[in-house]
Order: structure tokens, then sequence, then C-alpha cells
């Protein structure tokens, strides 16, 4: 498995600022992924984020809310933007460890927003 | 598109009392489906990766099992730290993309 960080841990934010949330990961893993769950519920997949690559941001997901940057192979960050009510949720990082034809995703302990 | 189905949405257990959770599930092509644990404010615990009809994994007091069409999750003689939310996922062969169930959770009762 993988040793993945997020910060921060928890915030609580006013409506129509951002927040940044940093994933950090003790291996080099070519994909990350973030995920959203909303209070009570799963999780839904934001985007993938790729070294060197631009985001691919999943249906419902647009940079402009959920700029995403992957500078190397072991951090990466999600901007919460303009953020209303709404977007409280936890977010979390995940990243594809293995090396076969299907890798495991595992999860950082994820970020809990309150945007008030 | 994925659709992932589990049942129950909660399970109350007295400790020793055995009892399996479901997922059932839809994709035009499986490459593996994933069971999590997740505590509450915690991020999920990965467990299990099955990828083809009939095969079983253990660990400790959980089994989970595979057939083409749902996944079941046996908790043996569980113990109140067996509490928590139980996720299912599945990952479809041509992305890379988890598609997660909303989850059981079981509460087991000393």
């Amino acid at each position: 498995s993988a040793v993945i960080s997020q910060k921060p841990s928890r915030d609580i934010c006013q409506r129509g600022t951002s927040l940044t949330i940093q994933c950090q990961v003790d291996s080099q893993v070519t994909m990350m992924f973030w995920y959203r769950q909303q209070p009570g519920q799963s999780l839904t997949l934001i985007a993938t984020a790729n070294q060197g690559s631009e985001a691919t941001y999943e249906s419902g997901f647009v940079i402009d809310k959920f700029p995403i940057s992957r500078p190397n192979l072991t951090f990466s960050t999600l901007t919460v933007s303009n953020m209303s009510p709404e977007d409280s949720s936890i977010y979390l990082c995940s990243v594809e460890l293995g090396g076969r034809s299907t890798d495991t995703q595992y999860f950082g302990p994820g970020t809990r927003l309150t945007v008030l | 598109e994925d659709q992932v189905t589990q049942s129950p949405e909660a399970l109350r257990l007295q400790e020793g009392e055995s009892s399996s959770l479901n997922c059932s599930y839809t994709v035009s092509g499986l490459r593996g489906l994933f069971w999590y644990r997740q505590d509450p404010g915690k991020g999920p615990e990965f467990l299990f990766t099955l990828y083809s009809a009939g095969e079983e994994k253990e660990k400790e007091r959980l089994k989970a099992t595979l057939t083409k069409k749902e996944s079941f999750l046996h908790i043996t003689a569980p113990k109140p730290e067996d509490s928590a939310t139980y996720l299912c996922a599945v990952q479809e062969s041509s992305d890379y993309k988890l598609s997660f169930g909303a989850g059981t959770t079981v509460t087991v009762r000393a």
C-alpha cells in the first residue's frame, strides 16, 4: 500500500472563497484521483490527475470550479473555487498501485470541508 | 453507465452473529470489484479485490465472493470492532474509474 496524507484535514470556509487541498504520497504514482463524499453519501469521482497531462473531469464537474494541479509523481492539489454551502463535503484523494492490469486504489484520510 | 447497488443499507448484529452483505452490479465488462471499509471521519480502507466469477478472498473474519452479477461480503462471528460502513466499487474494463455503491453500515453490539 501507500502512505497518503492530505492537508488540511478539515476547514470551515465562507461562501465565495476558495480552498486548496493538498495530497502527498510517499511513493511515485502515475494515477491520482479526487473524489467527493457528500454528507451521508458514497464517493463520487471528480477527476483523474495524471502527471504531465491535463486532469480529466467527470460529468458534472468542471475545471473552473475544481482546478487540479499535478506537478510531480507524488503530489497533487484540488482547489474548490467560489464555494457555496453545497460544496460542503469530504474530499478524498486516491492513488492507484499495483502494476498489474487491475490495480487497487488507496485513499487518503480526506479533507472535511464546511462552507457557511 | 455502471450501476452498483448494496444491500442492506444498515445491518445491526449481535457479537458473534454471522451475516452477509450484498453488492449487485451492472457493467459492460468487469475489470475488478473492490471492497473497502470506512470508519466515521476517515478515508476508505482497502479490503479486497476480486477479478473473476468464482473467486474468493478472506481476511480475518471477512470473506468476499464474486459471481457474474454480484458479490457478497461475509462477516463471520463479528466483533464490535467490525462496526463500519462497507463500500463496494466496480471498475469497468475500459476505464480506471471506480463506481461506488452507497454502502452498508454495520453495527456490532457486544
